[in-house]
């Protein structure tokens, strides 16, 4: 059954540093998400891309953030200068269309820890 | 804007004890409702869904029926069992919105005990 697929599983850096989180969407989906969850928190919503630019965005993906799809396949989020609070779970999310119907299929999520 | 609120956890129960996980939302208009589960290391997966007022979504025994009267989508069953431990998500979407984004709840960790 096909899967959405998030590397790494866990990314320790320091403040500052820029880091990338990357997944594989399911390869049929033409939707693709991101989510974060602080520890003890809700899950929320970051950012929504669709036809290659972004579609929809939270107020938390401000400047610091970016995402990608450098080639067919994957598709990234880069945080350009890491904070304390950006520790969190990312999880990446992709679906064949905006329906109801269409269920979005969700990684097992990139454990980010900013020291 | 729109929200979700579960009800507070953890939920510890024995196995065969019923369940209910309480879950409220506030929309501007009307969203589709979702539970989602989390096991330990693994992404959330969708558990069952309803679309509009007075559906009931259902899947592996669990049960949440969309009450607009009420603004909630209670997720029940009648007999847990140890493999349900995980953590369950209570989310809406509406679909107005261009990119279809999930609202998440703040999550609700069930532990069954044998």
């Amino acid at each position: 059954e096909p899967e959405v697929t998030q590397t790494p599983s866990h990314q320790v850096t320091q403040m500052g540093q820029e880091v990338i989180l990357r997944c594989v969407p399911i390869s049929n989906h033409l939707y693709f998400y991101w989510y974060r969850q602080i520890l003890g928190q809700k899950v929320e919503f970051l950012v929504s891309f669709y036809n290659n630019e972004i579609s929809e965005k939270s107020e938390i993906f401000d400047d610091q953030f970016s995402v990608e799809r450098p080639d067919g396949s994957n598709f990234t989020l880069k945080i350009r200068s890491t904070k304390l609070e950006d520790s969190a779970m990312y999880f990446c999310a992709s679906t064949r269309g905006t329906s109801s119907y269409n269920e979005q299929f969700f990684g097992p999520g990139t454990r980010l820890t900013v020291l | 804007g729109d929200s979700v609120t579960q009800m507070e956890g953890p939920v510890t129960l024995s196995e065969e004890a019923f369940l209910t996980i309480n879950c409220t939302y506030t929309a501007t208009g009307y969203p589709s409702l979702f539970w989602y589960v989390q096991y330990p290391g693994e992404g959330l997966q969708l558990l069952l869904k309803a679309t509009k007022a007075d559906d009931k979504g259902s899947n592996k025994g669990f049960e949440a029926t969309y009450r607009k009267e009420t603004t909630s989508f209670h997720l029940e069953k009648g007999s847990v069992q140890v493999s349900d431990s995980a953590v369950y998500f209570c989310a809406l979407r509406m679909e107005e919105t261009s990119g279809s984004r999930l609202t998440f709840g703040e999550g609700t960790q069930l532990t069954v005990n044998p």
